[in-house]
């Protein structure tokens, strides 16, 4: 298996746009985390799924945030409008069962929002 | 009070030592607790899952106290590939998992 797999690996967008983030989780699993990490607030939760629906959210900052997971393969986490503040690295991670069992994680996306 | 807390680091010590990180968590109902290490500018890995009676894994030995909110890993015989990023993850369950990290503790390995 590959692993997780997340894209882009970078991006650079301005100010206002939207920014849509993917993840593919490893096959099987069912558990499916996203973390925004930064050097201030480490790394923090922001959304959790499990069998494809969303568990807890109250990680999310704020409206601006959305996350879906359409099927078992696929998550989106997606920013409209992106500020400056939200330039963090954002990792997807999954679990075969649930959060009690290792969560592996995809190698992030570097978000720059000048 | 963080769910997670950490001592901040960053530890400096030289080849062969031993270090001890410490970590407390807030919430008692917590069932899970791991330790993952994060090198430089890549994703966390799963390091040791701690259990209640305690558990090693070569130089690395991981303790859980329950009754104090506590756990802690030790590293023997440091090497300098054991510089990183040691996170402290907590499966603060209620009614559903919340996986929640530490902020880290650095790690540099002196030769």
């Amino acid at each position: 298996d590959a692993g997780v797999i997340q894209s882009p690996r970078h991006e650079v967008t301005e100010m206002g746009q939207e920014v849509t983030l993917r993840c593919k989780p490893i096959s099987g699993h069912n558990s499916l985390f996203w973390y925004r990490q930064t050097m201030m607030r480490g790394l923090e939760l922001l959304i959790y799924f499990n069998n494809n629906v969303p568990i807890d959210d109250s990680g999310m900052p704020e409206d601006r945030f959305s996350a879906k997971m359409p099927n078992a393969s696929f998550s989106t986490l997606k920013i409209q409008p992106s500020e400056p503040r939200d330039s963090a690295v954002y990792f997807c991670a999954s679990s075969l069962l649930s959060g009690d069992t290792e969560a592996f994680f995809g190698q992030g996306t570097r978000l720059t929002v000048v | 009070r963080k769910e997670v807390e950490q001592d901040p680091g960053p530890f400096n010590v030289p080849e062969g030592a031993t270090v001890a990180f410490n970590c407390t968590y807030s919430n008692s109902a917590s069932q899970s607790f791991f330790w993952y290490r994060q090198d430089c500018r890549k994703e966390p890995k799963l390091l040791m899952s701690v259990y209640s009676s305690g558990n090693e894994d070569g130089r690395f030995t991981a303790q859980l106290n329950r009754a104090s909110q506590y756990i802690s890993l030790l590293i023997r015989d440091s090497k300098l590939s054991d510089s990183a990023t040691y996170l402290c993850v907590v499966n603060s369950k209620t009614s559903y998992d919340k996986v929640i990290f530490g902020p880290g503790t650095s790690l540099s390995v002196i030769p």
